[in-house]
């Protein structure tokens, strides 16, 4: 599976969009990009995932570039609730594995 | 949320003595993990389950073994448990692609 980078750690107004990039420029073509969330303490829970179209769904909005070595996880309003580590992960669809990195905490200040 | 428990859900239990956790869930996935946490690294896979009675390593599985007789159980054993086996355990399982994660044990080996 494709390494990922993200930032270490963000902030966001309540309210506002919070926009949390991920790097994987090492994907390969039957990758897709995973995003999942930690609330502290809790079990992580699983956000959107996304092949090369951009993706929306209840909880977020996932644009995948062009070259699809990069993507943006966007979270249209957010809230004190979404304060969690968010982690981007690559991986073939259906595979068994989700490799964890250390992800971006996002800090959601009102 | 997906029908997954864990216990127990705290424990304290001294070096060398044998441990074991449980998930059990009620959703009839096929796929059964187990996770640890510390801090400072993401989740890391211990070992997971495709099936009954089938089971594979991750990438930390030294020191654990792992027991699937029914689809709705999933072991962990800590023949003998060490302080480096301090952490917090997360099951998850799937279906086909989006994991769902128990709420977590949090072990301490003294």
């Amino acid at each position: 599976d494709a390494k990922t980078t993200q930032p270490t750690s963000m902030d966001c107004a309540e309210g506002r969009a919070a926009n949390l990039p991920c790097n994987h420029s090492t994907i390969s073509g039957n990758e897709y990009v995973y995003w999942y969330r930690q609330i502290h303490s809790q079990g992580p829970q699983y956000i959107i995932h996304g092949l090369k179209n951009n993706e929306t769904n209840e909880m977020a909005s996932l644009i995948i570039t062009e070259d699809r070595k990069s993507s943006t996880l966007i979270l249209p309003h957010a809230t004190l609730r979404d304060t969690a580590v968010y982690y981007c992960i690559v991986r073939v669809e259906y595979g068994n594995k989700l490799v964890f990195g250390a992800g971006t905490i996002l800090r959601v200040k009102s | 949320d997906a029908g997954i428990t864990q216990s127990p859900r705290h424990k304290v239990t001294e070096t060398g003595t044998p441990v074991t956790l449980r998930c059990h869930q009620t959703e009839n996935h096929r796929y059964m993990y187990w996770y640890r946490q510390d801090p400072g690294h993401g989740l890391r896979l211990i070992h997971y389950s495709y099936g009954v009675k089938d089971t594979d390593k991750g990438e930390v599985s030294d020191g654990y073994s792992v027991s699937r007789s029914k689809t709705e159980d999933f072991l962990l054993t800590l023949e003998s448990a060490t302080s480096s086996q301090t952490s917090v355990y997360f099951c998850a399982i799937s279906e086909f692609d989006e994991q769902f994660f128990g709420p977590g044990t949090r072990l301490t080996v003294l």
